[in-house]
């Protein structure tokens, strides 16, 4: 079975510039999860949807950050416009209903951004 | 609020040595969720085992067993017979049934396990 898919894996760019990152969870998974990984403050929850709407998004840094999911197999990440302390690995994360096994989060292989 | 605390930064062993990673959590609710995810090398995020606060059997899968004590609000991990492969930073998580399944992290443990 596939895992979640991320695309870039990896994304160099300069301050500025719009960054648009993108997953694909598990099929049959309905909740999805972006998180953040930085040297300085490890992993950090951005946002995550249950059936395609946003349900805290206190995570998300600024308004520079946005991200939507407009199905049940797609969501996307932007960064506009983005600057150097962006710089670092974004993962995106899948699970299906609490409660049950599908509980688990499972994660995509991360984009490496890097910001010029 | 939840929190995990792996106090221990960096362990290095040489191959075949046992080795215990720690994890502490904190939390107030009475039905939470336990996890360890691996970080190797190549930066993906591995899911190793999730534990349910109302099992506190412990688990040996392979070389790895984990114990999981609610008297000390402990998760440890430990690896036997270290392989060089198992070099990656390993990171416990929290997980509430409140709300929803919001992870909190660990600061994560580096194993450098040398030949």
């Amino acid at each position: 079975d596939a895992g979640v898919i991320q695309s870039p894996r990896h994304e160099v760019t300069e301050m500025g510039q719009e960054v648009t990152l993108r997953c694909k969870p598990i099929s049959g998974h309905d909740y999805l999860f972006w998180y953040r990984q930085t040297m300085m403050r490890g992993l950090e929850l951005l946002i995550y949807f249950n059936n395609n709407v946003p349900i805290d998004d206190s995570g998300m840094p600024e308004d520079r950050f946005s991200a939507k999911m407009p199905n049940a197999s797609f969501s996307t990440l932007k960064i506009q416009p983005s600057e150097p302390r962006d710089s670092a690995v974004y993962f995106c994360a899948s699970s299906g209903l609490a409660g049950g096994p599908q509980e688990t989060q499972y994660f995509g292989p991360g984009t490496r951004l890097l910001v010029l | 609020a939840q929190k995990v605390t792996q106090a221990q930064t960096e362990i290095s062993v040489v191959e075949k040595e046992d080795v215990t990673l720690d994890c502490v959590y904190e939390t107030r609710d009475t039905t939470y969720y336990l996890f360890w995810y691996k970080q190797p090398p190549s930066g993906e995020l591995v899911f190793l085992i999730r534990r349910n606060s109302f099992d506190e059997q412990n688990e040996i899968s392979g070389r790895y067993s984990w114990n999981f004590q609610k008297s000390t609000s402990s998760f440890n991990f430990t690896i036997t017979a270290s392989q060089v492969v198992d070099s990656a930073v390993y990171f416990c998580a929290q997980g509430s049934n409140t709300g929803f399944q919001k992870l909190v992290f660990g600061t994560g443990t580096r194993l450098l396990v040398s030949p």
